[in-house]
Order: structure tokens, then C-alpha cells, then sequence
């Protein structure tokens, strides 16, 4: 079974460009989140998608957004970008949304993203 | 607001040595992962705590959780090379809709020396 993929793996852009990161959970599954690991702040949560639909929202500004497609399919985007977005972004993917049964998240390899 | 601390922020043991890492979090929790990061890499599943007093064991490493205490430990039993790498816990708030947020530790940086 393959596992969550992530592309680009590497991303340089500047200041003020926009970004696009793409996520493919496992197959069969319908629930996507997204972490940001930096240095200085670790790893934040993001935001986190099941049946195309926002479900969770980490404390971000408003230039990250994402969405999800209906084949579970997640994107992100960060808009505007500043230095201190160069970070990087993982994407994790499970079998449910919800409920009381526990359902593992599984991350991704991650996509590096550099801001110069 | 959930905040999760965790210590020590690095760890440089011999191998053969024992050692802990300690996890704690603010507020109650649903439940509570371990994961391992290898430089450069992603994050790598170690234990997920369901409950109180729950243990889990794999290897070397043995983790449990006291949920009245709000702490995690990660045990690590004669040391070896190769568990050099970072650790984090997680603790999990389940939202309104029953799905999972996980507040990340800072995590452990720990060096295996020969």
C-alpha cells in the first residue's frame, strides 16, 4: 500500500510569491492535515480537511489556506510569502474524520520549502 | 490552550545506558503519540496511549502515559546507535466533529555515543 506522497519535495521561491504544495493521502483515506516544522516554533498545526471540507484550523494568517478534492486529494497554499515561512510542510492522512475510534495519522515526507 | 512541554531538549548518552523522556501537557488530553524524526526525514509512528496507565513496548523503547498526572515518558533500555535521532510526543484534542488535532512537544534531540 503507498504510502501519503508530497510533492514538490523541495521548493525555492521569494518573497512575495505565492505557493502551491500538493498531498496525496493513502489510498481510502478521506482525512488530510497539515503541520509546519521550523525551528524556532516547532511543529503547528495547520489545518486539517475530511470530504473536501475544513474541519480543524490551526493559528495561521489568512495567506495559508488549502482545500481538498474529492478524491481526497489536499492542497495548500500560502500566498504573500515572508521569509519566516520557509519551513517544512507535512501532510498527514487518515482513515476517518471523526469518531471515538482512534485513527492514526500517517505523514508524509514532507515538502521543504525555502523563502529567500 | 493546550501547551506541551517536553524535556530534556537534548540527550547525549552512552550506548548501553538508560534514560527517559519526559512529556508533559496542560490540559486533558484524548489520547497521546510518540514519533521519531531522523534528520531530514518525516515523522515515524512510534506508540499512540489511548488511556490511563496505558504501556506500550517496542524494542528498547517503552512508553506510558498518566493521564491524572497530564505526563508521558519514553523510556529508552540499553541504548544503541541506531535510536539517535529527534523525538516528539503529541497529545490529541479530539474536535466537535471526533477528529483528531495533534499539539506537538518541542522535541528531545537525542545522540547515541559509541
Amino acid at each position: 500500500k503507498a504510502g501519503v506522497t508530497q510533492t514538490p519535495r523541495y521548493l525555492i521561491k521569494t518573497r512575495g510569491q505565492q505557493v502551491t504544495l500538493s498531498c496525496s493521502p493513502i489510498s481510502g483515506h478521506r482525512s488530510v492535515s497539515w503541520y509546519q516544522q521550523t525551528p524556532g516554533q516547532g511543529l503547528q498545526f495547520l489545518f486539517e480537511y475530511f470530504s473536501e471540507t475544513q474541519r480543524n484550523k490551526g493559528n495561521f494568517p489568512g495567506r495559508f489556506s488549502g482545500r481538498q478534492f474529492s478524491n481526497s486529494r489536499s492542497e495548500m497554499n500560502v500566498s504573500t510569502l515572508e521569509l519566516g515561512d520557509s519551513a517544512l510542510y507535512l501532510c498527514a492522512s487518515s482513515s476517518k474524520g471523526g469518531g471515538l475510534n482512534y485513527n492514526e495519522q500517517f505523514f508524509g515526507p514532507g515538502t521543504r520549502l525555502t523563502v529567500l | 490552550e493546550l501547551k506541551v512541554e517536553q524535556n530534556p531538549l537534548f540527550l547525549s548518552m552512552q550506548e548501553g545506558k538508560n534514560y527517559t523522556i519526559y512529556c508533559n501537557y496542560s490540559t486533558t488530553s484524548d489520547r497521546l503519540y510518540w514519533y521519531r524524526q531522523d534528520p531530514g526525514k518525516s515523522l515515524e509512528s512510534l506508540f499512540v496511549l489511548l488511556s490511563n496507565g496505558a504501556v506500550k513496548q517496542e524494542g528498547r523503547l517503552m512508553a506510558s502515559l498518566d493521564t491524572k498526572a497530564r505526563l508521558s515518558t519514553l523510556h529508552i533500555t540499553a541504548a544503541v546507535h541506531d535510536l539517535s535521532a529527534t523525538y516528539f510526543c503529541a497529545v490529541v484534542r479530539l474536535s466537535n466533529f471526533g477528529n483528531e488535532k495533534l499539539t506537538f512537544g518541542t522535541g528531545t534531540r537525542l545522540t547515541i555515543i559509541p
